[in-house]
C-alpha cells in the first residue's frame, strides 16, 4: 500500500500570501493518478485536482497542482478567506486508495 | 449530482447497522461508488468500494468480513450492511462517487455524511 506523508502539518498564512503544501508518496505513484480535496468544518471534502494537475469543475484558478513520481505540490496562489480548511492528497495509482494525512491552512 | 446517507446513530458494541446512499442527477448504475469514513479529529480511510455493474467489491483490512457493500441500480441506492460494529468503527461515514466505472480512481462528488457512532 502506498503511504501518503502531507506537510506541513498546519500552515498558518495571512490572506494574500501564497500556500504549499506537500504530498510525498513512499512509491511512485503511476501516471500522475493523484488527487487533491478540501475540507471545511463539519463539511464533506470536495475535488480540486486530479491527475496531479488538472482542476476540477468550477475550481478557481489560484489552485494548481504539480509533481510526479513521489512528490506532490499544492500551491495555492493567493489564499482567500474562503481557503482556510484542510486539505487532503490521495492516491489511485494502485489499489488500495490511500489518503495522506491533511495539511491545516489557517488563519495567521 | 446529489448523495444522502443515512441510517447512522448510536449503537453498541457488537451490533449492526445499515447505511444508504441514495444518489441522483447522474447514471446511478455507470459509475463505482464508495464508503469513506472520517473517525472523530481524524483523516480520510477509504473502506469499501463497489464498481458499476456490481461485480467487483473492495473492503479495506479493517472491516473486511465484517462490512459488506452492495448497490440496487434500480433504486439508485448505494448500501453498507455493518456487523460487529466495534468502538474504533465510530466516524463519520461518506459515500463518494468515482469518476469511472470498472474500478476505484478519485471522488468527485460527496454526500454531506452519517455519523456512526459506536458505544454502550
Amino acid at each position: 500500500e502506498i503511504v501518503l506523508t502531507q506537510s506541513p502539518g498546519t500552515l498558518s498564512l495571512s490572506p494574500g500570501e501564497r500556500a504549499t503544501l506537500s504530498c510525498r508518496a513512499s512509491q511512485s505513484v503511476s501516471s500522475s493518478y493523484l488527487a487533491w480535496y478540501q475540507q471545511k468544518p463539519a463539511q464533506a471534502p470536495r475535488l480540486l485536482i486530479f491527475g496531479a494537475s488538472l482542476r476540477a469543475t468550477g475550481i478557481p484558478d489560484r489552485f494548481s497542482g504539480s509533481g510526479s513520481g513521489t512528490e506532490f505540490t499544492l500551491t495555492i496562489s493567493r489564499v482567500e478567506p474562503e481557503d482556510f480548511a484542510v486539505y487532503y492528497c490521495q492516491q489511485y495509482g494502485s489499489s488500495p486508495l490511500t489518503f495522506g494525512g491533511g495539511t491545516k491552512v489557517e488563519i495567521k | 449530482v446529489q448523495l444522502v446517507e443515512s441510517g447512522g446513530g448510536l449503537v453498541q458494541p457488537g451490533g449492526s447497522l445499515r447505511l444508504s446512499c441514495a444518489a441522483s442527477g447522474f447514471t446511478f448504475s455507470t459509475y463505482a461508488m464508495s464508503w469513506v469514513r472520517q473517525a472523530p479529529g481524524k483523516g480520510l480511510e477509504w473502506i469499501s468500494g463497489i464498481t458499476g455493474s456490481g461485480g467487483s467489491t473492495y473492503y479495506a483490512g479493517s472491516v473486511k468480513g465484517r462490512f459488506t457493500i452492495s448497490r440496487d441500480n434500480s433504486e439508485n441506492t448505494l448500501y453498507l450492511q455493518m456487523n460487529s460494529l466495534r468502538a474504533d468503527d465510530t466516524a463519520v461515514y461518506y459515500c463518494a462517487k468515482d469518476w469511472r466505472s470498472t474500478t476505484w480512481y478519485y471522488f468527485d462528488y460527496w454526500g454531506q455524511g452519517t455519523l456512526v457512532t459506536v458505544s454502550s
